[in-house]
């Protein structure tokens, strides 16, 4: 059973870039598929993309000029840049994987993340 | 973009009753949608997918039902750790979208 775990910066200054990062124990992260979703305070919860393990990656069109998903094999671990964020992108980020691209059979805890100067 | 709408937002039940949470799709989502459970603190976790089939160590009491656009999640005989954050997922179309969710308290 995977565990994730996402770690990185709880605030970040608007127009800077949004750097999180998912450590993956429990089983390799190869032959899956990893997400990153957010959650804004008192809104629903958004999928940002997936990169699955060979660096396949697909996006969510409101993003995608943004985001940047990554898998490092060797490490077990994948992450999410998000370049240039404003207030709107504060949110609870988790980190999720599976075995197929489009649910999620595992989840991490989340991070908080504010915008804010 | 599927806009999914979750009904009601909050439930209020008694332990040992059952409850049924609604989930609606703006537009066809086939039998491609999901149910998670999260609780305080904790990332979601996934219950049902395809509509109706629990995941792995999911109780029974859990089943899902519906297809299109209306969907349902029926909990029976509600325990302690059931009460809870539900939420259901699209993933028939990009990009995959999210209900609001439901939150099932204690009465």
């Amino acid at each position: 059973q995977e565990q994730l775990q996402e770690s990185g910066p709880g605030l970040v200054k608007p127009s800077e870039t949004l750097s999180l990062n998912c450590s993956v124990s429990g089983g390799s992260i190869s032959g899956y598929y990893w997400s990153w979703i957010r959650q804004p305070p008192g809104k629903a919860l958004e999928w940002i993309g997936y990169s699955y393990y060979s660096g396949y990656t697909s996006y969510n069109p409101s993003l995608k000029n943004r985001v940047t998903i990554s898998v490092d094999t060797s490490n077990n671990q994948f992450s999410l840049i998000l370049s240039s964020v404003t207030a709107a992108d504060t949110a609870m980020y988790y980190c999720a994987g599976g075995a197929a691209p489009r649910k999620f059979d595992y989840w991490g805890q989340g991070t908080v993340v504010t915008v804010s100067s | 973009e599927v806009v999914m709408t979750q009904s009601p937002a909050t439930l209020s039940v008694s332990p040992g009753e059952g409850v049924s949470l609604s989930c609606r799709a703006s537009q066809s989502v086939s039998s491609n949608l999901a149910w998670y459970q999260q609780k305080p603190a904790q990332g979601p976790r996934l219950l049902i997918y395809g509509a109706s089939t629990r995941a792995p160590g999911i109780p029974a009491r859990f089943s899902g039902s519906g297809s299109g656009t209306e969907f349902t999640l029926t909990i029976n005989n509600l325990q302690s750790e059931d009460f809870a954050l539900y939420f259901c997922q699209q993933y028939n179309t990009w990009p995959l979208t999210f209900g609001g969710g439901t939150k099932v308290e204690v009465k």
